[in-house]
């Protein structure tokens, strides 16, 4: 069974560019979440998307968006770089409603560098 | 609000000898507990979890961790600490409402010296 795929695995935009990072969860699995990973914050919750509606948000300015769509494969997307959003971004599966049913499988990540 | 500490940035073991990382939790309700490791460039890679039931739970790996919860606290453990051990680790907490949303530790590296 193939794992979780993100992609790409690197990136590096320019302050005010936007970027799109894509998410393919383990095969059936419905709940897609998004996390954040620096040194200075750690890992920090975006949202989260469960048979495409997203279910949960994280304390993140409107710049930071994202959808799923119908084969559960999920996009985030963050508008008008700034410099503090260098990071590595994180996309989980899992195949339950909640915490309690199941795990969260990780992905490798992408590294967003913005210059 | 709910929030995990893990209070060592850094855990230091000689190869062989027993490892211990701490973690305690504050949530309100039943807390859903979680470990998870981190290697250089990777994701995170689930180890173990506690959601109801023995106190003493076993994962992958041949690590371990004790649900306390009169003093909030859940640390994971192995026996015999291994170099391909050296990692961060990083406890964390579901939320209840039927999501599923992580909040995280601050991380721990555990550097294991052969």
């Amino acid at each position: 069974k193939a794992g979780v795929t993100q992609t790409p695995r690197y990136l590096i935009k320019t302050r005010g560019q936007q970027v799109t990072l894509s998410c393919s969860p383990i095969s059936g699995h419905r709940s897609v979440s998004w996390y954040q990973q620096t040194p200075g914050q750690g890992l920090q919750f975006l949202f989260e998307y469960f048979s495409e509606t997203q279910r949960n948000k994280g304390n993140f300015p409107g710049r930071f968006s994202g959808r799923q769509f119908s084969n559960s494969r999920s996009e985030m997307n963050v508008s008008t770089l700034e410099l503090g959003d260098s990071a590595l971004y994180l996309c989980a599966s899992s195949s339950g409603q909640g915490a309690r049913d199941t795990e969260a499988f990780f992905g490798q990540g992408t590294r967003l560098t913005v210059v | 609000a709910q929030s995990v500490a893990q209070p060592e940035d850094q855990v230091n073991v000689a190869e062989g000898n027993p490892l211990t990382v701490k973690c305690t939790y504050s949530v309100s309700g039943n807390p859903y507990l979680f470990w998870y490791v981190q290697y250089p460039n990777r994701g995170l890679q689930f180890l173990l979890k506690y959601i109801t039931g023995d106190n003493l739970v076993k994962g992958s790996y041949g690590f371990e961790a004790e649900f306390n919860k009169s003093q909030t606290s859940f640390h994971l453990k192995k026996p015999s600490a291994l170099v391909s051990d050296s990692a961060l680790y990083f406890c964390a907490v579901g939320t209840s409402g039927g999501y599923n949303k992580l909040i995280f530790g601050a991380g721990t590296r555990l550097a294991v010296h052969p």
